[in-house]
């Protein structure tokens, strides 16, 4: 299975700036999930990212707050622009390297907004 | 209405005993796959088995098997010989459809906690 890695494992942001989360996959993929978890929440799916072409948002989530690139097969950006302290949460990269096979995740970015 | 519910928000258990966690599920299509991952505390998600809607045999992988009972739409994960190790957050999750790369949705949850 596919080996991903994210990174920052775990960042403590001040009301208002950005972050962007890194997520590098060892093979190509075609489509990459963005998830977030709140505290003590279950997952939630963010958006989908396919390579080429613009990310697909759920319900509540806008790009202009979570802006996400996918610039080739194997890595994908997300950004939590302007963060309030809602927005703490972890924020998990997951990958199906084949179709219909589990998704498999990244360590996830633990994110404290101060 | 929720697609995947998770009843038990907490489970107990002595080490080496067996564990069941419950998941019920709704959906009307008739192709779908149900998957339980565990969480430890460190936070990853580790993928631990697959049952497919139109698998004839219950899943097993070593000391996980998953009791599925399509005609009740539940999907219940059970642990064998408990560890301490087995100590973490366990979501149950489906993916609808014949799609090959839909997403999943997650249940809340049941934090299981495995005691000497």
């Amino acid at each position: 299975s596919a080996v991903i890695s994210q990174k920052p494992s775990r960042d403590i942001c001040q009301r208002g700036t950005s972050l962007t989360i890194q997520c590098q996959v060892d093979s190509q993929v075609t489509m990459m999930f963005w998830y977030r978890q709140q505290p003590g929440q279950s997952l939630t799916l963010i958006a989908t990212a396919n390579q080429g072409s613009e990310a697909t948002y759920e319900s509540g989530f806008v790009i202009d707050k979570f802006p996400i690139s996918r610039p080739n097969l194997t890595f994908s950006t997300l950004t939590v622009s302007n963060m309030s302290p809602e927005d703490s949460s972890i924020y998990l990269c997951s990958v199906a390297d084949r179709p219909n096979s589990p998704l498999h995740f990244g360590n996830g970015t633990r994110l404290t907004v101060t | 209405a929720q697609k995947i519910t998770q009843t038990q928000p907490g489970m107990f258990v002595q080490e080496k005993e067996a564990v069941t966690l419950d998941c019920t599920y709704d959906t009307s299509d008739p192709s779908y796959g149900l998957f339980w991952y565990k969480q430890p505390s460190s936070g990853e998600m580790i993928f631990l088995i697959y049952q497919g809607s139109y698998d004839q045999q219950n899943a097993t992988e070593g000391r996980y098997s998953l009791n599925f009972q399509k005609a009740r739409k539940s999907a219940n994960l059970v642990i064998s010989a408990s560890q301490l190790g087995d100590s973490a957050m366990y979501f149950c999750a489906m993916r609808e459809g014949r799609a090959g790369y839909s997403t999943l949705t997650f249940g809340k949850g049941t934090m299981l906690l495995v005691s000497p």
